[in-house]
């Protein structure tokens, strides 16, 4: 499984567009790369997944390189709410015999302030 | 829908204690996921379950945990012997079938606390 390097934390304020930068330098040709969220006391949420490019949704977008050794999450215009721990992972979706065993690391805690 | 649920939320527990922990996920997830969380930490996979077997147990931390999935559906993680050690935040997530996306549903937790 691919070892990914996030920032510990970042502070941000309202408004603002924040950028979290994952490192992946490891990453399998199979691997997807997937950012969770999680609030305190609360599970982690999906946010977006990426192969390639970029993707987008109506939450956050996803940059990945044409070598896929990093990866950006970036979220537009956050606000308090958006304070949360952001993970980074990569894991091989397609995985048949042992699924997809997601892989946590530390996440980068982003601070939104007013 | 409902989404995964996990009970119960808080738990306090005598060192030497068995526990169980109960997952119900969403309904139709094949797929089931245990993880734990302890304080100002990431997740730690223990366990994983496709259908009603579990082809990877390699995070389970010691003999004392185990987990068992019933009809395709609820799960429990049994901790025996319960130690200090164990405290922490048990996670569980259900997943739709392999290869559509990689995305689990992660339940509330169950806190547990040894004392």
């Amino acid at each position: 499984l691919a070892k990914t390097t996030q920032p510990i934390s970042m502070d941000s304020y309202e408004g603002q567009e924040v950028n979290i930068t994952c490192s992946h330098n490891n990453i399998a040709t199979n691997d997807y790369i997937t950012w969770y969220q999680q609030f305190p006391s609360q599970g982690p949420r999906f946010i977006i997944q990426g192969y390639k490019t970029k993707v987008t949704n109506e939450v956050a977008s996803l940059f990945i390189p044409a070598d896929r050794k990093s990866s950006t999450l970036s979220l537009p215009r956050v606000s308090l709410s958006d304070t949360a721990v952001y993970y980074c992972l990569v894991g091989d979706i397609d995985s048949l015999e042992y699924g997809n065993k997601l892989v946590f690391g530390a996440g980068t805690i982003l601070r939104v302030k007013s | 829908g409902a989404g995964v649920s996990q009970s119960p939320s808080n738990k306090v527990t005598e060192k030497g204690k068995d526990v169980e922990l109960r997952c119900d996920p969403i309904s139709g997830h094949t797929a089931l996921y245990w993880y734990r969380q302890s304080l100002g930490q990431g997740l730690e996979f223990l366990i994983y379950f496709q259908g009603n077997s579990a082809p990877d147990k390699s995070g389970l931390p010691s003999d004392r945990f185990s987990a068992e999935r019933t009809g395709g559906s609820v799960s429990t993680l049994t901790i025996q012997r319960t130690q200090q050690e164990d405290s922490a935040v048990y996670l569980c997530a259900s997943r739709a079938r392999q290869g559509l996306s990689n995305e689990q549903f992660f339940g509330p937790g169950t806190r547990l606390t040894v004392l």
